[in-house]
């Protein structure tokens, strides 16, 4: 059974970058067929698809948030991590790690962690 | 791209059927047959209820179902049960990019 779990900062100054990382477990991230996702959901709100990477390192991300997103791998480690620059008080949100199928669909996911940006 | 639509709320009572739709457009729902559903309850993670319009991933019970016309999918819930009170939201692969419903709040009266 594919486990992920997201560790980071829960708090972030306003204009500081959010780092968060996903540990996989329970299977490798570089199986092939896969992709890793970042999600994230506003307080009360619904959810957001910020971007998602291969084990090979391509990246795609929604067009809103490009210029301020990075998500990378480590395949050494198992893990994926999300960099977010130049946060506002408009990024907090509890935020998501999930395994996606090649057909999109997301069958893994993690907890979430609550982000706060906050001065 | 914009999001997916979903109506903000459903209800229906133990036992009755109820349908929620996701309307998108030609570039997402309409083109790819790679539309899910996700039930998440509060303070959880979403969890997958179909993939591919209608697939249903081991372990979720078969009074879930998906369809799609056009560029709208539904979800329906038959038989409903007093667990399913939950929040549903679509999601649509559009070529690179991953698209998500409002969601849409389920009561089971």
């Amino acid at each position: 059974q594919v486990q992920l779990q997201e560790s980071g900062p829960g708090l972030v100054k306003p204009s500081q970058t959010l780092s968060l990382t996903c540990t996989v477990s329970g299977g490798s991230i570089s199986s092939g067929g896969y992709f890793w996702s970042w999600i994230r959901q506003h307080p009360g709100k619904g959810l957001e698809w910020i971007g998602y990477i291969y084990f090979s390192g391509t990246a795609y991300y929604t067009p809103s948030l490009k210029s301020r997103v990075t998500i990378s791998v480590d395949t050494s480690k198992n893990q994926f991590s999300l960099r977010l620059s130049s946060v506002t008080a408009a990024d907090t949100a509890v935020y998501h790690c999930a395994r996606g199928g090649g057909v999109g669909a997301h069958d893994f996911w993690g907890q979430g962690t609550l982000v706060t940006v906050s001065s | 791209q914009s999001a997916l639509t979903q109506p903000p709320s459903a209800s229906g009572s133990p036992g009755q059927s109820v349908t929620i739709s996701c309307t998108g457009s030609s570039t997402d729902v309409g083109t790819y047959n790679y539309v899910s559903w996700y039930q998440q309850h509060p303070g959880k993670a979403p969890k997958l209820m179909i993939s591919e319009v209608s697939k249903r991933p081991s372990g979720v019970p078969d009074r879930f179902s998906g369809s799609k016309s056009g560029n709208t999918a539904s979800l329906t819930v038959s038989g409903l049960q007093a667990e399913d009170e939950a929040d549903y939201y679509c999601s649509s692969f559009a070529g690179t990019n991953i698209l998500f419903g409002g969601g849409t709040k389920l009561t089971v009266l």
